[in-house]
């Protein structure tokens, strides 16, 4: 069974950028997605994007494209979820979650990391 | 993008009492493989949120057998047969059959 562990809190001075790690453990990774969620104060679950490490190409949410990149290195069993250009509206805390073989249900959840955004 | 809408939005129960949370697609989530990509959540309070049930109604290993969740083409239901303390917090429907993943807005349940 996969765990993952994320980095911690972070904060940011708005229009800095931030970047957040997610690392596996356990059963396997490659072939996994992991999806980055995020969620605002008071508010839902937001999908932000994902990677299947094996095949390298991440997908991001339409909302977030210019703004995240988000990488997978192999060799550490870390994916990275960097967000630039950042806004009051950013503070969040960021969650990687898992799904096996693909983007199915999220099975794995970290931790998540709070971004604060603040001036 | 598949728009998810819950309803309830909030449901306080007795504990023993069932309850059940609805939540309706804009597309069906039926992949061509015959699957249908459609997974409930539980976030408690202070906490990453956890799975329940994945493709409509197949309950995720350790999940209590008081969840259950059915439904097909774009009306699917999450019930719990008999409430307890334990089952506070906020429901979350998701479908992961097209990206973007949407999530429904959020049920939250709470104890009388």
């Amino acid at each position: 069974q996969v765990q993952v562990v994320q980095s911690g809190a972070e904060v940011k001075k708005p229009g800095s950028s931030v970047k957040v790690s997610c690392k596996a453990s356990g059963g396997t990774f490659s072939r996994n997605a992991i999806s980055w969620v995020r969620q605002a104060p008071g508010h839902g679950l937001e999908w932000m994007g994902g990677i299947i490490p094996v095949f390298g190409t991440p997908n991001d949410a339409q909302k977030f494209q210019d703004r995240v990149k988000i990488t997978a290195d192999e060799s550490t069993r870390t994916v990275y979820m960097e967000l630039s250009s950042l806004r009051s509206d950013d503070t969040a805390v960021y969650y990687c979650a898992t799904s096996a073989g693909g983007y199915y249900a999220m099975d794995v959840w970290g931790q998540g990391t709070t971004v604060t955004v603040s001036s | 993008d598949i728009v998810m809408t819950q309803t309830p939005l909030s449901l306080s129960v007795t504990p023993g009492q069932p309850a059940s949370i609805s939540c309706k697609s804009s597309q069906r989530p039926l992949h061509n493989d015959g699957k249908t990509y459609l997974s409930w959540y539980l976030q408690k309070s202070g906490q990453s949120p956890q799975l329940l049930i994945y493709e409509v109604s197949n309950r995720f290993p350790g999940v209590p057998d008081r969840f259950s969740g059915s439904g097909s083409g774009t009306d699917f239901t999450l019930k719990i047969s008999r409430v307890e303390a334990e089952d506070v917090g906020l429901y979350y429907c998701m479908q992961s059959l097209q990206l973007p993943i949407t999530f429904g807005q959020g049920t939250r349940l709470e104890i009388k």
